[in-house]
């Protein structure tokens, strides 16, 4: 059974970088990507992006000039950088089921296993 | 990016009480919208995926369905421990946004 684990720094100062992991135990397959998504406290989710077990990703644009995701092995890792209180969140990291054609396009489906959340404070 | 409207905002219902919650997209989705619970404190999860397929382990009282922009999550009879906030999440295209949540509260 696949579990996810999100770790971070819990507290970061304004304009510094954010560095997220998020570690996949149980395995994982080509039938299923992996995403970020967050949650401002007393708020709504945010969807940051996903990323693939080849490393292909997608962003939102609201992040993407901040925004870097990688995969390694089984430990994802996200880095936003010139963080604001604005960033102050909830990260999750949860994995999506992607389904493949065989004309090379993909498409999404929900969210079925997440991690706990790592709450992230940014604070001078 | 499209944008996810649910309503109501909050609802307030008693345990017994069928309950629907709606989620209309800025554009049309086709079946790309799924459906999540969470519980203070707790990460969301996913009961519906796809507009109408209940995910394993998810109660029968739950069901979804809508297609294209229109799209509604009920609950036949409500829970005690179906009081929590529901969103809905259209993954047709990037962002995969979220609706803005409806919070089930016990009347």
């Amino acid at each position: 059974q696949v579990q996810l684990q999100e770790a971070g720094p819990g507290l970061v100062k304004p304009s510094e970088t954010l560095f997220l992991t998020c570690t996949v135990s149980g395995g994982s397959s080509s039938s299923h990507y992996f995403t970020w998504i967050r949650q401002s406290p007393g708020k709504g989710l945010e969807w940051i992006g996903y990323i693939s077990d080849s490393g292909r990703t997608n962003s939102n644009p609201s992040l993407r000039s901040r925004l870097s995701m990688s995969m390694d092995g089984s430990k994802l890792s996200l880095t936003l950088s010139s963080v604001s209180t604005a960033d102050t969140a909830v990260y999750f990291c949860a994995r999506v089921r992607v389904r493949h054609y065989d004309s090379g396009s993909y498409s999404f489906y929900g969210m079925d296993v997440w991690g706990q959340g790592t709450t992230v404070t940014v604070s001078s | 990016d499209i944008q996810m409207t649910q309503s109501p905002s909050s609802l307030s219902a008693s345990v017994g009480d069928r309950v629907t919650i709606t989620c209309r997209a800025s554009l049309t989705i086709t079946t790309y919208l799924h459906w999540y619970q969470q519980k203070p404190g707790t990460a969301p999860k996913l009961l519906i995926d796809a507009a109408s397929t209940l995910q394993p382990g998810v109660p029968s009282r739950f069901s979804g369905r809508g297609s294209g922009r229109d799209f509604t999550l009920i609950i036949s009879s409500l829970q005690p421990e179906d009081f929590a906030t529901y969103y809905c999440q259209q993954t047709y295209s990037t962002p995969h946004t979220f609706g803005q949540g409806t919070k089930l509260e016990i009347k």
